[in-house]
């Protein structure tokens, strides 16, 4: 089973709009972080948001913010007042905590290609 | 401005030779590196976990003796495709992260490699 799950097609929306990027994932281990990545054409990942399992409050980042759902397992990246800049792919991604103290991995989700219109 | 720097950004090689790939964390000390594989409009795909001063965890159907990685400093990790054949061409990235809980990964620009 996939445990992070972006079904949404290509997305656009209109400059200085509001959008939001679905995200929803499967995990057993009470102790995790969700983190959402923009990936413009040069390639780059650019770390966005972070939110952690226990976090009370919805993340926020300037123009994202993280509509965190933990009962539906599901972590939306909010972009508010689109800019032609943030065309670009997003994927969203899971670590979730390992106790023994090892590093974690990051496992992405199969991303979202956001196109803002002007 | 960028913490974790990749070399190159892009090369072209023939078909059986090698290709080292750098990844450096610049400001921070990284204990662990990770390696990842994306095709063209696909997600990234963990390659191995690179750990410094041991060996590097490889995910499953991934060759060790084909992507050979070495983190032999605190800051440095290689990756090198041995004998690349053209199925090798792919996005490459690495990644570190900060020991601070919830420090996000941060990637190098990637290597776009072209095997001919």
């Amino acid at each position: 089973a996939q445990k992070i799950t972006q079904t949404q097609p290509g997305m656009f929306v209109q400059e200085k709009e509001a959008v939001t990027l679905d995200c929803t994932y499967d995990t057993s281990d009470p102790s995790y972080g969700l983190f959402w990545y923009k990936q413009p054409s040069s390639g780059e990942m650019i770390f966005l948001i972070y939110q952690g399992s226990y976090d009370q409050q919805n993340a926020t980042e300037g123009r994202y913010s993280l509509n965190f759902q933990k009962a539906r397992k599901s972590a939306n990246l909010v972009i508010s007042a689109s800019q032609l800049g943030d065309s670009a792919m997003y994927f969203c991604a899971m670590r979730e905590i390992v106790r023994t103290g090892a590093n974690s991995k990051l496992t992405f989700g199969k991303g979202i290609t956001l196109s803002v219109r002007p | 401005g960028a913490v974790v720097s990749q070399h190159p950004s892009w090369v072209i090689c023939k078909s059986g030779t090698s290709v080292k790939i750098e990844c450096r964390s610049l400001d921070f000390q990284a204990t662990t590196m990770f390696w990842y594989r994306q095709f063209p409009k696909q997600s990234l795909m963990l390659m191995a976990t690179s750990n410094e001063g041991s060996k590097a965890t490889y995910e499953q159907g991934v060759e060790k003796d084909k992507f050979l990685i070495n983190h032999a400093s605190l800051t440095l990790s290689t990756l090198t495709v041995t004998s690349a054949h053209p199925e090798d061409s792919s996005f490459y990235i690495c990644s570190a992260r900060g020991s601070r809980e919830g420090s996000p990964l941060h990637f190098g620009n990637g290597t776009r490699l072209t095997v001919t």
